[in-house]
């Protein structure tokens, strides 16, 4: 079975810093990757995702993430964050299936603070 | 608008009761989930159903039951056999193609056993 480990459950950070948070996986097959994010007193939605091809992808709200495959790695990067980006942050993988019929593995989460 | 939708919001129960918590999709997918979110623990599956009238275990199914008759509802039961039932219950859905399923998500119900 797929894990998902996601390397800091608190980040604090003030507003204008960059933001990278870790995330690698376990499966070694051919994988699809998520980011998804959950701002306070909302539900979870996706930020970005990792099919095939270019394996640096862009979300939304200016985020990107990298996808390394040497490194069984999904880092999720903003350049400059916002107050507004206050939220937890979670990382998932596919099911073993393909398809995600059996759902998404997810880690953690990162809960990501920003001080004005 | 198309969308998940859970009820109740909040939910108090005693112990020993059973209840059922409410998910209803109108995005026509195919697949609907159900997650568990503790603090510290991320998300974790419960059970999972593909097409209508059958559903899978997760992870964490035991204490769980969940019934999939429409396409459109997936209910779930959280029994007094679960142990450690006060947590908060996500719904998701997914329309299944080649490639990822990209998952949605409902608002959530938290449960609360007193």
């Amino acid at each position: 079975a797929q894990s998902v480990s996601q390397h800091n459950h608190h980040v604090i950070l003030s507003e204008a810093a960059s933001l990278e948070l870790g995330c690698n996986y376990s499966y070694g097959g051919t994988v699809n990757l998520f980011w998804y994010v959950q701002y306070p007193g909302q539900h979870l939605q996706l930020l970005l995702k990792y099919f095939s091809g270019d394996p640096l992808v862009k979300g939304i709200k200016g985020f990107e993430a990298e996808f390394i495959k040497s490194k069984f790695s999904f880092n999720l990067r903003k350049p400059s964050v916002q107050w507004s980006d206050t939220a937890e942050y979670f990382c998932a993988v596919e099911g073993e299936s393909g398809g995600g019929a059996d759902g998404l593995t997810f880690g953690k989460g990162t809960h990501l603070i920003i001080q004005p | 608008d198309g969308g998940i939708t859970q009820s109740p919001k909040y939910l108090f129960r005693k112990e020993g009761q059973n209840v059922t918590l409410s998910c209803e999709q109108n995005l026509n997918h195919d697949a609907m989930y159900w997650y568990r979110q503790d603090p510290g623990q991320g998300l974790r599956l419960i059970y999972y159903s593909q097409i209508v009238n059958d559903f899978q275990k997760g992870d964490i199914a035991e204490g769980y039951s969940v019934s999939r008759e429409k396409k459109e509802s997936f209910p779930l039961t959280v029994t007094s056999a679960q142990k450690n039932p006060t947590a908060f219950y996500l719904c998701a859905s997914s329309i299944l193609v080649d490639g990822a399923g990209e998952l949605f998500f409902g608002e959530g119900s938290r449960l609360t056993v007193l």
